[in-house]
């Protein structure tokens, strides 16, 4: 198992320009999450999801948006970006609530200049 | 909405010496976890905490969760050049939503 994909590794986008962060997951979790973590900091709930077409927000909502059409995938879409969405973004699966472990991708590197 | 809080933000310890972590949520959690995070890495998950009052053990790492299942500590004794990095605690709610501390940094002086 490749456990939770991220692509891309590291991006630079331009102010007010657009884009998809890519999230798949193949456990056959039913929980995914979208985090952000800026230098020095905590996570961030951006986004999560309780089950394909299932979605809510976290604490940062604004700015992104996402979908969840399948099960193994959670991608999270950027638009308009702003240098305050200048980050490492995270997305992370489980299983369900109360079973514990979140496994985490490896992250996205995003920088808006 | 819930907050978690986690003190302190560092800690630098000789090595050998004890560390520990503390984190308060603003509400009753149904349960919490506990990540490390070396730099540039993810978090890695350590341990759950479920029961009001558990205590767990993971050789020198030892987990409590409060009675009022509202706050948790992480004490580690002994730290070892290889506990370096960040650790965090996450508190669940019934409806899946999970928020995370700010983390607390660990840096140990061999």
């Amino acid at each position: 198992n490749a456990g939770v994909t991220q692509t891309p590794k590291f991006r630079i986008l331009k102010i007010g320009q657009s884009m998809t962060l890519q999230c798949t997951q193949d456990m056959n979790h039913n929980y995914m999450y979208w985090y952000r973590q800026d230098p020095g900091m905590g996570l961030k709930l951006i986004y999560y999801s309780v089950g394909a077409g299932i979605t809510d927000k976290g604490e940062v909502p604004n700015g992104y948006n996402v979908s969840r059409s399948t099960t193994e995938d959670f991608p999270l879409r950027l638009e308009l970006a702003a240098p305050s969405q200048t980050s490492v973004y995270f997305c992370a699966s489980r299983a369900g609530t109360g079973l514990g472990e979140q496994y985490f991708g490896p992250g996205t590197r995003l920088t808006v200049t | 909405g819930q907050q978690v809080m986690q003190i302190p933000q560092y800690q630098h310890v000789q090595e050998g010496e004890d560390f520990t972590t503390y984190c308060n949520s603003s509400t009753t959690l149904s349960n919490i976890q506990w990540y490390k995070q070396r730099p540039g890495g993810h978090p890695v998950f350590l341990i759950q905490l479920v029961k009001s009052g558990e205590v767990k053990k993971q050789k020198r790492l030892t987990f409590q969760f409060g009675e009022a299942k509202k706050n948790s500590s992480l004490h580690i004794t002994a730290t070892q050049t290889t506990d370096v990095g960040t650790y965090f605690c996450a508190g669940d709610t019934n409806a899946g939503k999970s928020t995370f501390g700010d983390g607390t940094t660990l840096t140990v002086k061999p």
